[in-house]
Order: C-alpha cells, then sequence, then structure tokens
C-alpha cells in the first residue's frame, strides 16, 4: 500500500494515560502533518514535520508531542490524557514542506 | 484568533444543481486555500486548492474562486450528482505557513437524485 498508513485504528485508553499514534506517510513523502477531529472542535491542524523536523505548529497542547524519524514514520504521543482527548487523529502526507494532499484512515480515539 | 467563517453549514440542492460554498478567512497573511470534501466515515480528501496569487481554478465540475481584497473564497460544483454528497471543508493558511492550515466548520451538502 503506498498511501498514508495510520496505527492503530482504534484506541480505548483511562484518563490520565498515555498512547502513540503512529504514521507512515506515502512513499517519497517527506512531510507528516497530524490533525485532530472531533465534534465540538472541528478539523484543527496540530502538526507539521518536514525530512525531520518541525515545521508548523498549530494547536497542540502542551500534553501532546510528535516526532519524525530517519525513516520518516512519525509519531504522535498523547499524555494525561482527559476525556476532551477523544477524537479522530488524522495523519497526512505530502512531498513537500507545502500543504497535505493525502490523508490517512485515521486513529479514533476514546478516553474513557 | 484567526479563524475561517464557513457558510453555509448545511445544503440541500437537486441533483443537477449548482452549488456554492463560502469561507471567509481573517489572517492577511493568508496565501493557500485549499478544500476538502469528507464522506461519512472516511478520510478528508483534497479536491482543489488554489494560492494567493490566482483568482480562480477550475477542475472540471469544480471551480473555486478567490477575492482577497475582501478576504473570501468559495467553492462552486456544478451539475452535482448524488456522489457529491459529503461534508466540504474550506482551509486557510495561517501564520505564512502553508502547513498550518485553519479549518472551516464544514458545511453538509446533500444531493437529492
Amino acid at each position: 500500500d503506498s498511501g498514508v498508513t495510520q496505527t492503530p485504528k482504534h484506541l480505548i485508553t483511562a484518563t490520565g494515560q498515555r498512547v502513540t499514534l503512529r504514521c507512515s506517510p506515502r512513499s517519497g513523502d517527506l512531510s507528516v502533518y497530524w490533525y485532530q477531529q472531533s465534534l465540538d472542535q472541528g478539523l484543527q491542524f496540530l502538526i507539521q514535520y518536514y525530512n525531520g523536523e518541525e515545521r508548523a505548529k498549530g494547536n497542540i497542547l502542551e500534553r501532546f508531542s510528535a516526532q519524525q524519524f530517519p525513516d520518516l514514520h512519525s509519531e504522535l504521543n498523547l499524555s494525561s490524557l482527559e476525556l476532551g482527548d477523544s477524537a479522530l487523529y488524522f495523519c497526512a502526507s505530502s512531498v513537500g514542506p507545502n500543504s497535505a494532499d493525502l490523508f490517512g484512515q485515521g486513529t479514533r480515539l476514546t478516553v474513557v | 484568533g484567526e479563524n475561517v467563517e464557513q457558510h453555509p453549514s448545511t445544503l440541500s440542492v437537486q441533483e443537477g444543481d449548482s452549488a456554492v460554498i463560502k469561507c471567509t478567512y481573517s489572517d492577511s497573511a493568508s496565501n493557500y486555500f485549499p478544500w476538502y470534501k469528507q464522506e461519512l466515515g472516511k478520510r478528508p480528501q483534497l479536491i482543489i486548492d488554489i494560492r494567493s496569487n490566482v483568482g480562480e481554478k477550475k477542475d472540471q465540475r469544480i471551480a473555486v474562486t478567490l477575492n482577497k481584497t475582501a478576504k473570501h473564497f468559495s467553492l462552486h460544483i456544478t451539475e452535482t450528482q448524488p456522489e457529491d454528497s459529503a461534508v466540504y471543508f474550506c482551509a486557510a493558511t495561517y501564520g505564512g505557513s502553508q502547513g498550518n492550515l485553519i479549518f472551516g466548520k464544514g458545511t453538509k451538502l446533500s444531493v437529492k437524485p
């Protein structure tokens, strides 16, 4: 599959816990973007990496962090989880540093 | 803070009619305006985009227009088909970075056969 791959597809965890979401970009893409989609906040840009370096930062909470590894996959770490963090988390990728053009299927996080 | 307003929130049209969705943005430095289509339970898909040095862009039945002076841009879908039914999101760059997008709240388009 040459698309954007996100794992896991679903995640249920308790408040206060920490989780890691993983994203493998489309083959050849150097940029990875993370977005959060919830009913009340809508779609929000969190953070972008380009070729291993942070490129842009959006509404990402201090409890959240991300990184892009040398093989270009990325991980989004969410800690001290709250009920309000329940959402769909999308990863997207693009060849250049400019804008996301292919989204992954998303990880649905439920915090209970 | 910076934001993107999108209207209408819901839109129902008959198959074959045109649909127009409008967005306004507040950051005068915004220079890139993509539109995404999201079908129920699926991921957003980039359907068309426009950069600030262009006033209009067309791709088959879809077109986007941009008025930088008024800070608004619109999506036009002609000859709508049932498969166009989805939620459409507009977005605009923020803070001078094309990666940093602010999204509208979405428009749920229903095309009735």
